[in-house]
């Protein structure tokens, strides 16, 4: 079956705009993770989406950065005033235990 | 803070050798350990997984090996093929209410020579 998918697969804003990112995760999953692939900090933990219980956003690094998940399927992460250190790989997961999409690049010129 | 880590970030072996990649990690509460593959242009794909009740787990041509006592974790596979060639991260999860934050190291280049 699918895995998971993400969109767009390359993303270049100017600093300063608002970027949204997408995650399809596979159908049936309850949970989503977000996390963020960068050349200074390696892998790193966003936000964490487990049924309806509410979302451990403890990865935030900033009150720019949200995300939901709507209907309990898509989930969307969204950037405001995106600065460059923004730039980076933008991955997304429904099971640890098979892996992650091929990410979003974003890029924050 | 605390953190997992690699000691070599690059290894290259020859084509049937096995390979060992080796992580350290710090977090004494961390029960649960996950391997993942990451190829060019991909995300990390799981690779193998270990419980902290468990030393040694095994998979097709890969073995996880998990130290508590010196915190140390390593990944085995055994007769490498060049598809193998990869970055290789090892995750730690404290479990409990940091379900779903992994701790990820840092990885290790894995190339494959024919």
């Amino acid at each position: 079956g699918a895995g998971v998918s993400q969109s767009p697969s390359n993303k270049v804003t100017e600093k300063g705009k608002d970027v949204e990112l997408r995650c399809d995760p596979i159908s049936g999953h309850t949970a989503l993770y977000w996390y963020r692939q960068s050349l200074g900090q390696g892998l790193e933990f966003l936000i964490y989406f487990q049924g309806n219980s509410a979302p451990d956003k403890s990865g935030l690094p900033s009150d720019r950065f949200s995300a939901e998940r709507t209907g309990g399927s898509v989930s969307t992460l969204t950037i405001q005033r995106t600065q460059q250190e923004d730039s980076a790989v933008y991955l997304c997961a429904s099971s640890l235990a098979l892996g992650f999409g091929p990410g979003t690049r974003l890029t924050v010129l | 803070g605390e953190s997992v880590g690699l000691h070599l970030p690059t290894l290259s072996v020859q084509e049937g050798d096995n390979s060992i990649i080796n992580c350290a990690y710090s977090n004494s509460a961390s029960d649960y350990f996950i391997w993942y593959k990451q190829e060019s242009g991909k995300g990390p794909q799981f690779i193998i997984d270990i419980r902290s009740n468990m030393d040694k787990r095994q998979g097709q041509r890969v073995t996880v090996l998990l130290n508590k006592t010196v915190k140390h974790l390593s990944l085995q596979i055994a007769a490498t093929q060049p598809g193998d060639s990869a970055v290789y991260f090892c995750a730690e999860n404290a479990g409990g209410t940091s379900y779903g934050k992994l701790t990820f190291g840092q990885g290790t280049i894995l190339t494959v020579h024919p």
